[in-house]
């Protein structure tokens, strides 16, 4: 079945760099869009990015536009999200999810997902 | 940007049925997914496309767009479906998938 587990997360000062990474398994990996999305503790579910099966199309949240950037590897069954000049505002539990069908377009489900890997971006 | 409203809080008693709104413009217009997420764990996909069940999601799961109103109805509510339940939708103008601020059902 589908396997997603993050990685990656922990405590990093402001304004330093972070990778996270998402290991994909039961499923052909590189048939689907994937996603990145967030939850800050006691809040809401905030969509962060989602790149297209083959990585030639991304597209992000305004509020990481330009800081983070979600890559795939899809030899590796990999997906990634690099995130530069972190904030106080970008802790969150992050979840990598998948796309319900294998789609031609954005706009599918986001149907599974993992169990999320906390960053905390703290001084 | 595409804003999404939903109710902060329902209250529903066991074997009633709950209904959550979704507000946003045109939103008729746009296919909306429902998800449910029990505290500690990642959300689920109850609805989507308006009013599609994944399988393994009970027929107590129900979704509706009619063009003005969005809902989900959870009817005869058991204990287990105490959760937070989101909205979303794919906005097509600014390329963005979009969630609703969440709606807490509390079952008493």
């Amino acid at each position: 079945q589908v396997h997603l587990v993050e990685s990656g997360g922990g405590v990093v000062q402001p304004g330093r760099s972070l990778r996270l990474s998402c290991a994909a398994s039961g499923f052909t990996f590189s048939s689907y869009f994937m996603y990145w999305v967030r939850q800050a503790p006691g809040k809401g579910l905030e969509w962060v990015a989602v790149i297209s099966n083959d990585g030639s199309h991304e597209y992000y949240a305004d509020s990481v536009k330009g800081r983070f950037t979600i890559s795939r590897d899809n030899s590796k069954n990999a997906l990634f999200l690099q995130m530069s000049s972190l904030r106080a505002e970008d802790t969150a539990v992050y979840y990598c999810a998948r796309d319900k069908d294998i789609m031609l377009t954005f706009g599918g489900v986001i149907n599974y997902w993992g169990q999320g890997t906390l960053v905390t971006v703290s001084s | 940007s595409y804003v999404l409203t939903q109710p902060p809080s329902v209250s529903v008693a066991p074997g009633q049925t709950a209904t959550i709104t979704c507000g946003g413009n045109s939103i008729g217009y746009k296919s909306v997914q429902w998800y449910q997420q029990r505290p500690g764990q990642a959300p689920v996909v109850v609805v989507y496309d308006d009013s599609d069940r994944p399988s393994g999601i009970p027929e107590r799961f129900s979704g509706s767009n009619s063009g003005n109103a969005v809902t989900l109805t959870i009817s005869r509510v058991e204990a287990g479906d105490e959760a937070d339940y989101y909205c979303q939708v794919w906005d097509s103008t600014s390329d963005h998938y979009v969630f609703g601020p969440g709606t807490k059902v509390t079952v008493l």
